[in-house]
């Protein structure tokens, strides 16, 4: 599977959008981005996957470039509650694959 | 979304003894299922794959005698740590899929095990 990098730690102001980037730039034309977030001593929480459409969905918005070497998670209106580590992973299709982390990007929702 | 619950949510044991944490599919029937380890400050990582009714199959650097998984049947998945040791403790996450035609992974709340 192709690697991410993210930048390991972002502060957002309460209310405020938290945009997230990634960049996957070896990313292959049959890999998903996938983003899951982890509040501390919890497991992963999914919250928005896409091929090379922009999505959304209740929790947040998924931006992928056009190349697809890049993408951002958007929440719109950053809680206290959405402080968590955020991973991008990128995966082969739907087959029930494991996912492999990377260190992710810590985000701080500051009041 | 689909739930996947974790028994216990936290352990002590001595050093020396076993421990199992099971990880169960509420409300899914799950053909593979995930366990994953998560030391402080770092990433989850890859300990097994087990599918049901099938033998696990280990990441490189896992001890399959030390780290028993069992996948009796398609909504549980039970993980037993054998003799135990301080350098054993840690978080313990499964996840668990349906398998094909689904993308969403259901990860368990995690196992915190410690052990002295």
């Amino acid at each position: 599977d192709a690697k991410t990098t993210q930048p390991p730690s972002m502060d957002c102001a309460e209310g405020r959008a938290a945009n997230l980037p990634c960049n996957h730039s070896t990313i292959s034309g049959n890999e998903y981005v996938y983003w899951y977030r982890q509040i501390h001593s919890q497991g992963p929480q999914y919250i928005i996957h896409g091929l090379k459409n922009n999505e959304t969905n209740e929790m947040a918005s998924l931006i992928i470039t056009e190349d697809r070497k890049s993408s951002t998670l958007i929440l719109p209106h950053a809680t206290l509650r959405d402080t968590a580590v955020y991973y991008c992973i990128v995966r082969v299709g739907d087959y029930g694959q494991n996912f492999v982390f990377g260190p992710g990007t810590r985000l701080s929702v500051l009041p | 979304g689909a739930v996947v619950s974790q028994h216990p949510s936290w352990v002590i044991c001595k050093s020396g003894t076993s421990v199992k944490i099971e990880c169960r599919s509420l409300d899914f029937q799950a053909t593979t299922m995930f366990w994953y380890r998560q030391f402080p400050k770092q990433s989850l990582m890859l300990m097994a794959t087990s599918n049901e009714g099938s033998k696990a199959t280990y990441e490189q650097g896992v001890e399959k005698d030390k780290f028993l998984i069992n996948h009796a049947s398609l909504t549980l998945s039970t993980l037993t740590v054998t003799s135990a040791h301080p350098e054993d403790s840690s978080f313990y996450i499964c996840s668990a899929t349906t398998g094909q035609g689904k993308h969403e992974q259901f990860f368990g709340p995690g196992t915190r095990l410690t052990v002295l």
